[in-house]
């Protein structure tokens, strides 16, 4: 089976410091986005890409995160400097053009303490 | 923007019954409506999607409907299991460049 990978799967940071999750889209797909997910929120979309380029990121903190695809293997998510409150699952995703499901990574488990 | 609403959170089913979940939307153009499992601790897995031209689809135990009049959508598990137990979400989509738009999901609580 074709899987979507991240990385790291666990990352406790302290306040203030850079955190960087990475992603590998499954080969072929053209659609990525980044999803945070809390107990409180549920699902909340950070940032969605089409063909590498970025089409909403309304959901995030422009201030402190940003989101991109270097390449079409590749997608980043970063967070500079991280708070308490972002602690939370980190999920990417990757489909062809939505039109077929989504293949979510097993995700990364943020703690910033 | 598409909204989907899902209802209900929580879902409290004994062994054997069946449990249905229902999502409705706001955008009629949206054609693709997907549904996914997830397990504590594990990832949103699709276990079943169905498309705007077609009005039930099923497999296995789990079915879904799709009323495009009143613009909503159902889940339907015949036979639970406890391996049912999980977190379902419903999401509509456009395809394309449109974002799709995810429900906030339903705990279904299968007890044996």
């Amino acid at each position: 089976d074709a899987r979507v990978t991240q990385t790291p799967r666990h990352k406790v940071t302290e306040m203030g410091q850079e955190v960087t999750m990475r992603c590998q889209p499954i080969l072929g797909h053209n659609t990525v986005f980044w999803y945070r997910q809390t107990m409180m929120q549920g699902l909340e979309l950070l940032a969605y890409f089409r063909n590498r380029a970025p089409l909403d990121d309304s959901g995030m903190p422009k201030d402190r995160f940003s989101a991109e695809m270097p390449d079409a293997t590749l997608a980043t998510l970063k967070i500079q400097p991280s708070e308490p409150r972002d602690s939370a699952v980190y999920f990417c995703a990757s489909g062809l053009d939505g039109l077929y499901g989504y293949t979510f990574g097993s995700g990364t488990r943020l703690t910033v303490v | 923007g598409e909204n989907v609403e899902q209802h209900p959170s929580t879902l409290s089913v004994q062994e054997g019954d069946s449990a249905v979940i229902k999502c409705t939307y706001s955008d009629s153009a949206s054609n693709y409506f997907p549904w996914y499992k997830q397990e504590l601790g594990k990832r949103p897995q699709l276990i079943i999607d169905i498309r705007s031209n077609v009005g039930e689809k099923k497999d296995q135990r789990i079915a879904v409907t799709l009323n495009k009049t009143a613009k909503h959508f159902s889940l339907h598990i015949t036979e639970t299991q406890p391996e049912d137990s999980a977190v379902y979400f419903c999401a509509a989509s456009k395809g394309g460049s449109y974002i799709p738009t995810f429900g906030r999901g339903t705990s279904l609580i299968v007890h044996p």
